[in-house]
């Protein structure tokens, strides 16, 4: 199976950091991605890892254990225009239900 | 580059209807994939095309169809309409790697 687990709402403040973490069990697939999705627009890309380690993108990173099933998307210095949701989903098309996350001043 | 288009971007169908929207991939990608939305849930994989073929499909009723077109543009039929059909549609392309997503379709089914 592909079950995909994240929280499913979570807070922070203007100039933080926040790490939204994503579990899942599943067989066959290599690496996970990383969607953004603001409300009311269609999901965006973000990140992809394929290998187990940190991948960083500016202000985003993303982090693979393959062997845990576990991945997270650290988001720093939170701007406002970063509250949105937040999806994993692994290569095998199946997403989590994803976490939204909420930016305040 | 263009990038996904889908239309209509709102509809609004009577139970038991049929409806058929439509999804031009970004140039280049030959894969699309379809979602359904419905709201404060992740995107529900439909199924996906690659060469015009169907490549995988999700937990969905056959009454929900599809179509891939030589130019990889794409078709999502959906037969005897439910109340529960109501969702926002999402089309995607790819080359295997990051989708890239259209704007959706909302449906609503009264």
């Amino acid at each position: 199976g592909q079950n995909i687990d994240q929280p499913t709402e979570m807070t922070a403040t203007e100039g933080a950091i926040v790490q939204i973490n994503c579990t899942y069990q599943t067989s066959g697939f290599n690496g996970l991605f990383w969607y953004q999705q603001h409300a009311g627009e269609a999901p965006t890309f973000l990140s992809y890892n394929v290998l187990d380690g940190l991948e960083e993108k500016g202000r985003f990173s993303s982090f693979l254990s393959r062997s845990k099933g576990y991945s997270y998307l650290l988001l720093k210095e939170l701007q406002m225009k970063d509250s949105a949701s937040y999806l994993c989903a692994p290569p095998k098309l199946i997403f989590g239900a994803g976490t939204r996350l909420a930016v305040h001043p | 580059e263009t990038g996904v288009t889908q239309s209509p971007t709102h509809l609004i169908k009577t139970r038991g209807q049929q409806v058929t929207l439509r999804c031009s991939s970004q140039s280049g990608h030959n894969t699309v994939s379809w979602y359904q939305q419905a709201l404060g849930q992740g995107p529900q994989f439909i199924f996906q095309y690659y060469r015009e073929e169907e490549n995988g499909r999700g937990n969905f009723p056959p009454r929900f169809s599809g179509l891939q077109f030589p130019n990889y543009s794409s078709e999502l039929n959906v037969n005897a309409l439910e109340l529960d059909d109501s969702a926002l549609y999402l089309c995607a392309s790819s080359t295997g790697g990051p989708l890239h997503f259209g704007n959706g379709t909302r449906l609503t089914v009264t």
